[in-house]
């Protein structure tokens, strides 16, 4: 039972490079989530997928989209990286939404 | 407008040395208070529920409590393995079932 697992762990970017965080959950939760985590400031959701099948904008979507490919695996993805999406990126899975979940040990992601 | 805030903004403490962690909210209609622990470089692991002012958790060295417009994370005699950052978060109507996070206190527990 990994719980949440995420790749990769690292990873450095250029201005405008695009990416894909992969996110896979073994519980069987129905909920997953995506935040970002900067400096000084609470963790923010970028979006968030209630259901297999639903995904929905969270606090600070722009710039991002994401997928939900099955109940196990939700991926987000930069199409255009900017310096302003360097951040800590935590992907989370909880069995319905709005119960405390699970988090994955998160993504360092850097945007030169 | 609602939000989250978290003091101190980090806290070193002697071993054995009692304290708490405030997170004082100011949001419409809340639904649940949450306390998270986070160690360096790794994810945050849940700790505690709260629902309702008055209401209390505990687990080992923690105690959680809630009133109206705050909670304290009270730490009793705690060790250096409790060295962490400490993240509420609040579950309010505004939000619908999603979390608005606190920025956290970072705790140092020194031998």
């Amino acid at each position: 039972n990994a719980g949440v697992t995420q790749t990769p762990k690292f990873q450095v970017l250029k201005t405008g490079q695009s990416m894909t965080l992969q996110c896979a959950q073994d519980m069987n939760h129905n909920s997953m989530y995506w935040y970002r985590q900067d400096p000084g400031m609470g963790l923010r959701l970028i979006y968030y997928s209630a259901s297999e099948g639903t995904t929905d904008k969270g606090e600070v979507p722009n710039g991002y989209n994401v997928s939900r490919l099955n109940k196990r695996e939700f991926s987000l993805r930069l199409e255009s990286a900017a310096p302003s999406q360097t951040s800590v990126y935590f992907c989370a899975s909880s069995e319905e939404r709005g119960t405390s979940g699970r988090f994955g040990p998160g993504t360092r992601l850097t945007v030169l | 407008e609602d939000q989250v805030t978290q003091s101190p903004e980090a806290l070193r403490l002697q071993e054995g040395e009692s304290s708490s962690l405030n997170c004082s909210y100011t949001v419409s209609g809340l639904r649940g208070l949450f306390w998270y622990r986070q160690d360096p470089g790794k994810g945050p692991e849940f700790l505690f529920t709260l629902y309702s002012a008055g209401e209390e958790k505990e687990k080992e060295r923690l105690k959680a409590t809630l009133t109206k417009k705050e909670s304290f994370l009270h730490i009793t005699a705690p060790k250096p393995e409790d060295s962490a950052t400490y993240l509420c978060a609040v579950q309010a109507r505004n939000y619908g079932q999603n979390f608005v996070f606190g920025p956290g206190t970072r705790l140092s527990v020194l031998p």
